[in-house]
């Protein structure tokens, strides 16, 4: 099975700043990777897939990248309704592991 | 547009069965691939299950041989048979396909 970590594990930051999450696997899982975006009590939300490609409707402050075992997420610039909670999701091999996400509030 | 709609979810005792559902609109479930995840109290996102249009279905290890997943093409529905339910199993259920994302059943297993 593929493991996912993250780190930080919770993060505080300002509006405006560039905020930077990582995500790391197991083993070599190509791009076959996912952001999600998840607000307390409601259903997480897909916000890249392919390690690097934009959901449609998704503000491009928000971007990814990586490939093999090492990804990145970054938003540009905080906006207030990006706080919450961000995973990744590998898809390359069964199970399709999340990692264990990152808190994300305001400093 | 794409909807997905849970039910089911309840209280059960410790070794009990519950049926979770995923009634999609939209698209049809038999020509894709559906998965189960689940978030316990407090807890991150746990991927459970899938089936996929071919018929064939896999689970994470700590529900294999308890959970069954299956399709009823004509209610355009995917199900959860969740058998021998362990406290370990109370979470939000969500059916996921593609991007989209139902708004959760919660499933409590408690005596």
């Amino acid at each position: 099975d593929t493991q996912m970590t993250q780190s930080p594990s919770s993060l505080s930051a300002s509006l405006g700043d560039r905020v930077t999450i990582t995500c790391q696997a197991s083993q070599d899982i190509s791009i076959y990777l996912n952001w999600y975006h998840q607000k307390e009590g409601k259903a997480p939300k897909l916000l890249i897939y392919d390690a690097s490609t934009l959901e449609a409707g998704v503000p491009s402050r928000f971007s990814g990248s990586g490939s093999g075992t090492d990804f990145t997420f970054t938003i540009s610039s905080l906006q207030p309704e990006d706080l919450g909670t961000y995973y990744c999701q590998q898809y390359d091999n069964l199970p399709y592991s999340f990692g264990p996400g990152t808190k994300l509030d305001l400093k | 547009e794409v909807l997905l709609v849970e039910s089911g979810g309840a209280l059960v005792q410790p070794g009990g069965s519950l049926r979770v559902s995923c009634a999609a609109a939209g698209f049809n479930v038999s020509d894709n691939y559906i998965n189960w995840v689940r978030q316990a109290p407090g807890k991150g996102l746990e991927w459970v299950s899938v089936a996929y249009a071919d018929g064939n279905a896999y689970y994470t290890d700590s529900v294999k041989g308890r959970f069954t997943i299956s399709r009823d093409d004509s209610k355009n529905t995917v199900h959860l048979e969740m058998n021998s339910l362990r406290s370990e199993d109370t979470a939000v259920y969500f059916c996921v396909r593609g991007s989209g994302w139902g708004q959760g059943t919660l499933v409590t297993v408690s005596s």
